[in-house]
């Protein structure tokens, strides 16, 4: 029952460098979400997707590009980390077509400082 | 203006006592969803609850349930005998559907850190 996997689970970047966060789910959801988690600001939507080969912008897109190739797989990617993006992103995923469209599956999360 | 408002930070609670965390939505969908979701301190997202717009009844989740009033947009989590694992940040989100694209994305509120004390 792996579910959401975000791997790494912890990075440390210093600013200006790249890195990519890949979240794979395995219960063939359509929607895939990628958030970010601050103190006192609860969940933020950066980007997501709502199937293959798609991708939307969020509340707080800027500086993150995303890419979902393959169903099961949306990658978050940072090209020129900021120590603004120093956070907690959780990626999430969902089945399209329910009323219950928001009973979101979460990874655990990944800890991402900029340093 | 908020859609989601969760006015409580922070709530304390006695074991084995109950508990309501509030939440008041704004929309004018007629359609839509609500959602509790509970982070323990290890971090991950837990989805606990949900109530449709059109439910004729309160749901309820073991020993969770919604008191959804619609004429007062609210829609109260209720936890019935706290237990010391039921420490943790709760959410309260919305889904709605109007416009065309907004069924896929949730609104988040900015919690609510519930403390059950022994």
């Amino acid at each position: 029952n792996a579910g959401v996997t975000q791997t790494p689970k912890f990075r440390v970047l210093k600013t200006g460098q790249s890195m990519t966060l890949l979240c794979a789910q395995d219960m063939n959801h359509e929607y895939m979400y990628w958030y970010r988690q601050d103190p006192g600001m609860g969940l933020r939507l950066i980007h997501y997707s709502v199937g293959e080969g798609t991708t939307a912008k969020g509340e707080v897109p800027d500086g993150y590009n995303v890419s979902r190739l393959k169903k099961q797989n949306f990658l978050l990617g940072l090209e020129s980390a900021a120590p603004s993006q120093t956070s907690v992103y959780f990626c999430a995923s969902t089945k399209a077509g329910t009323s219950r469209a928001g009973e979101l599956f979460f990874g655990e999360g990944s800890r991402l400082t900029v340093l | 203006a908020q859609k989601i408002t969760q006015t409580q930070p922070g709530m304390f609670v006695q074991e084995k006592e109950a508990v309501t965390l509030d939440c008041t939505y704004d929309t004018s969908d007629p359609s839509y969803g609500l959602f509790w979701y509970k982070q323990p301190s290890s971090g991950e997202m837990i989805f606990l609850i949900y109530q449709g717009s059109y439910d004729q009844q309160n749901a309820t989740e073991g020993r969770y349930s919604l008191n959804f009033q619609k004429a007062r947009k609210s829609a109260n989590l209720v936890i019935s005998a706290s237990q010391l694992g039921d420490s943790a940040m709760y959410f309260c989100a919305m889904r709605e559907t109007r416009p065309a694209g907004n069924n896929r994305k949730l609104i988040w509120g900015l919690g609510t850190s519930l403390a059950v004390n022994p």
